[in-house]
């Protein structure tokens, strides 16, 4: 169980070119879910918190133009990179937590993704 | 604002040897210390979590220990094995909601 899964697990794209990445939870609701971004050998930065139904949240300095988040449903969160640069080339990583565990009292764990490796060319 | 530190930055041991992993948080209202596992091109998974209300918790090779006086949390591995060669992250936060705030993480190299 808590699996989370990203779609793709990496993209190559061209300068100017928007990217979409999924984030879905297949076995578990996730009202809300995070989204990571990790530049190497470093820890996960948080970039903002997605919560179904609602506008995300994003973390001081970071462009909620650039990065368009939507949380349609209960399993599925897209973070979409608009007008990439090379500076946006990072591994993008997204989490999860369980509702029905939050809700139970018994879990508030987050539970990641395998994270999706851009290249912006 | 809240802030947890993680060391050491890097961890080298034989194969057989324990590892241990130690860090410290600000925040007292914490009350969830989960640690994460993370290979290489891959994304971080749960290995083992405590809460504020337990001092100590085991799962096979694996344990953590927590004062919450000092604010100190602590990751143990017995027998260390080259699979478990990786970075590890822990994490302090509030049930409720709040934001999980993360160590800088540890290289672990496990030799064999």
């Amino acid at each position: 169980g808590a699996v989370v899964s990203q779609h793709p697990s990496w993209v190559i794209c061209k300068s100017g070119t928007s990217v979409k990445i999924e984030c879905r939870s297949l076995d578990f609701q996730a009202t809300t879910m995070f989204w990571y971004r990790q530049f190497p050998k470093q820890s996960l930065m948080l970039m903002a918190t997605s919560n179904e139904g609602s506008k995300a949240t994003y973390e001081q300095g970071v462009e909620k133009d650039k990065f368009l988040i939507n949380h349609a449903s209960l399993t599925l969160s897209t973070l979409t990179v608009t007008s990439a640069h090379p500076e946006d080339s990072s591994f993008y990583i997204c989490s999860a937590r369980d509702t029905g565990h939050i809700l139970a009292g018994v879990s508030d764990t987050q539970y990641f993704g395998p994270g999706t490796r851009l290249t912006v060319l | 604002g809240e802030n947890v530190e993680q060391h050491p930055s890097t961890l080298s041991v034989q194969e057989g040897d324990s590892a241990v992993i130690k860090c410290t948080y600000s925040d007292s209202a914490s009350n969830y210390f989960p640690w994460y596992k993370q290979e290489l091109g891959k994304g971080p998974q749960l290995i083992i979590d405590i809460r504020s209300n337990v001092g100590e918790k085991k799962d096979q090779r694996i344990a953590v220990t927590l004062n919450k006086t000092a604010k100190h949390f602590s990751l143990h591995i017995t027998e260390t094995q080259p699979e478990d060669s990786a970075v590890y992250f822990c994490a302090a936060s509030k049930t409720g909601g709040f934001k999980t705030i993360f160590g800088a993480g540890t290289r672990l190299f496990v030799k064999a």
